[in-house]
Formats: C-alpha cells, structure tokens, sequence
C-alpha cells in the first residue's frame, strides 16, 4: 500500500484563489519532504525541499511567495499555491525518505493535478 | 529495442521483447541512481536502483547497468509486458546532498504492443 499519501489528487480552482496540497508520511515520520512540478510529457522538476520545524529550501528560480510550503509535523507537509494563475497548472508531487543514510528510499505521492481557470 | 532518452524519447516495443532504457547524467558527484515508472495521472513507482561502487543490479525482470566512466545508465526490461507501458525515469541523488533529493532525467515513453 501507499506510504506517502498526497491530497487532493485533482484540483480545479478560478485565476486568484489559492489552493493547498497535502503530502503525509503514513507509517514513518519524514523530517525532510520534497515538492516537485511536472508538466505534461515533461519530467519532474525539484521545487523545494520541505524540512520540518524550520523554512524551506527552494530551489533556483521558484518563487517562494507563490508556493509556501509548511511543515510542521513529522508527517505532514503542506504546499499552498498562492493567487493562483492559468501558468500554474500543472501536475505537483512530493516525496518523502524513508530510511536512514544509505539505506534511504523516497516514496512519492499519487500526485495533485491543478487546473486553474 | 533500444531508446537513447535524450534522443529518442520513445520506445515501441513488442510483447515479449527485452527493452533496453538509456540516460545520460552529468553530475559526476552522483553517486545513487534510481529508475522509476510513472503511469498517466500518478506518481513515480521505485522500479530498481543502484549505487556508484556497482556497475549492475538485477531484479525481477529489471536489470540496471551503470558506467560511471560515461555516465550513462540503463534499464533492461525482459519479457516486455503490455502492463509495462508508461514513462521510465532515471533519477540521481548527488553525494552530499539530502538523501531522498533527487534530480530527474529526461524520461522515455515505452510502449508494449500486444
């Protein structure tokens, strides 16, 4: 079964409005989760590293006040995309490790479908 | 068949057939692979990985092969199934950074046909 459970999956939302997506570790705490951005046919893109109890890291060029990400359980991380746009449609997915060094795996999400209108 | 990722983003294969995924990495710093399968509309599923002291690893069906010397790394799928079908990616975790931080190749579409 899943381990990584991502909410909602589909999401159509008006130009303006924001939206937020979940993302939660089921049996395991995940100190550290990631966001990622993927456009159709395209591959996935690291937005931000989530990092529980402290801000999170973006990655070059994705706009921090746009997308805030909140992480404050073990289990849960939180993506809210803000005034939302037509340009912000897209496919995002977290990911959490599981693990401990090199014995670390990442699990994904289902994946959230955002169409704004 | 064979695809080459940043050529030829896609494979057409027959049921039956071994397929044979490449990608190319450009960060020698890289040292854990991973190969991921992502049907339409869900997230990437864990198919196999390796790390940088191996240069082969086999699973069920699945073999990845990594030459660091290039690198280059491939899947080889055996039996191609019509379940199969989807997009593969190859993805790597720099030495150093978080474990689970991955960055992704450019993906190839592999198809099955029955």
């Amino acid at each position: 079964g899943a381990v990584v459970s991502q909410h909602p999956s589909r999401v159509i939302c008006k130009s303006g409005t924001s939206v937020k997506i979940e993302c939660r570790s089921l049996d395991f705490q995940a100190t550290t989760m990631f966001w990622y951005r993927q456009f159709p046919k395209k591959s996935l893109m690291l937005m931000a590293t989530s990092n529980e109890g402290s801000k999170a890291t973006y990655e070059q060029g994705v706009e921090k006040d746009k997308f805030l990400i909140n992480h404050a359980s073990l289990t849960l991380s939180t993506l809210t995309v803000t005034s939302a746009h037509p340009e912000d449609s897209s496919f995002y997915i977290c990911s959490a490790p599981r693990g401990v060094n090199t014995n670390t795996e990442a699990f994904f999400g289902q994946g959230t479908r955002l169409t704004v209108v | 068949g064979e695809s080459v990722g940043l050529h030829l983003p896609t494979l057409s294969v027959q049921e039956g057939d071994n397929s044979i995924i490449n990608c190319a990495y450009s960060n020698s710093a890289s040292d854990y692979f991973i190969w991921y399968k992502q049907e339409s509309g869900k997230g990437p599923q864990f198919i196999i990985d390796i790390r940088s002291n191996m240069d082969k690893r086999q699973g069920q069906r699945v073999t990845v092969l990594l030459n660091k010397t290039v690198k280059h790394l491939s899947l080889q799928i055996a039996a191609t199934q019509p379940g199969d079908s989807a997009v593969y990616f190859c993805a790597e975790n720099q030495s150093g950074t978080s474990y689970g931080k991955l960055t992704f190749g450019q993906g190839t579409i592999l198809t099955v046909h029955p």
